[in-house]
């Protein structure tokens, strides 16, 4: 299986604030990589899929970038409802795996 | 786009459980489907998927076969049968619809989760 490790675990940080995930993959998986938001008690949704397109109705202060094993997320600037957790997902494989997810923390 | 899941509950360990995700505002039969997991306070784990037609079934390898997915699509219903449950299988379980881009695999849509405890 393809392993997805995802860093930081968690981070605080300010509104306003740009901040960026990171999700590194076992072996190349080209632009098959996917971002998704997770708020307590809510489903995931999806925010950016292949590597880098915005999902309908997400805020351009969302943006995905990178390509074979190395990806980020950026939000450039914080907002209060952003404050959650992230998961990025590579769908390369049909065995499908997911980062261990970032909690991100009002500082 | 709506998908709304039931048959989560309590049960014994060794037991089994059926759940469905029942589909509407699109059509099932176009779209491959997954179910995926959460344990409490853990992080997503994907757990099986099916294609449009229901030929084709992929699962986490951690399952060990004790995991069945299926479909009916002239009922719009998605299935996951889930035998020799164990404690380590308490999570909610939630259906997600794939888009169906080729050569990669995501979800667009998802329920809203049914929780399933496995307890004695």
């Amino acid at each position: 299986d393809i392993q997805m490790t995802q860093s930081p675990s968690s981070l605080s940080a300010s509104v306003g604030d740009r901040v960026t995930i990171t999700c590194r993959a076992s072996q190349n998986i080209s632009n098959h990589l996917n971002w998704y938001q997770q708020k307590p008690g809510k489903a995931p949704k999806l925010l950016i899929y292949a590597a880098s397109n915005l999902q309908s109705e997400v805020p351009s202060r969302f943006s995905g970038s990178g390509s074979g094993t190395d990806f980020t997320l950026t939000i450039s600037s914080l907002q209060p409802e952003d404050f959650a957790s992230y998961y990025c997902q590579q769908g390369d494989s049909p065995l499908i795996t997911f980062g261990q997810g970032t909690r991100l923390e009002i500082k | 786009v709506e998908l709304v899941e039931s048959g989560g509950g309590v049960v014994q360990p060794g037991r089994s459980l059926r759940l469905s995700c029942e589909a509407s505002g699109f059509t099932l039969s176009h779209y491959e489907m997954h179910w995926v997991r959460q344990a409490p306070g853990k992080g997503l784990e994907w757990v099986a998927s099916i294609s449009y037609d229901g030929r084709n079934r992929d699962y986490a390898d951690s399952l060990k076969g004790r995991f069945t997915i299926s479909r009916d699509n002239s009922q719009d219903t998605l299935y996951l049968q889930l035998n020799s449950l164990r404690a380590e299988d308490t999570a909610v379980y939630y259906c997600a619809r794939d888009p169906g881009i080729v050569g990669s695999y995501y979800f667009d849509s998802w329920g809203q989760g049914t929780p399933v405890t496995v307890s004695s």
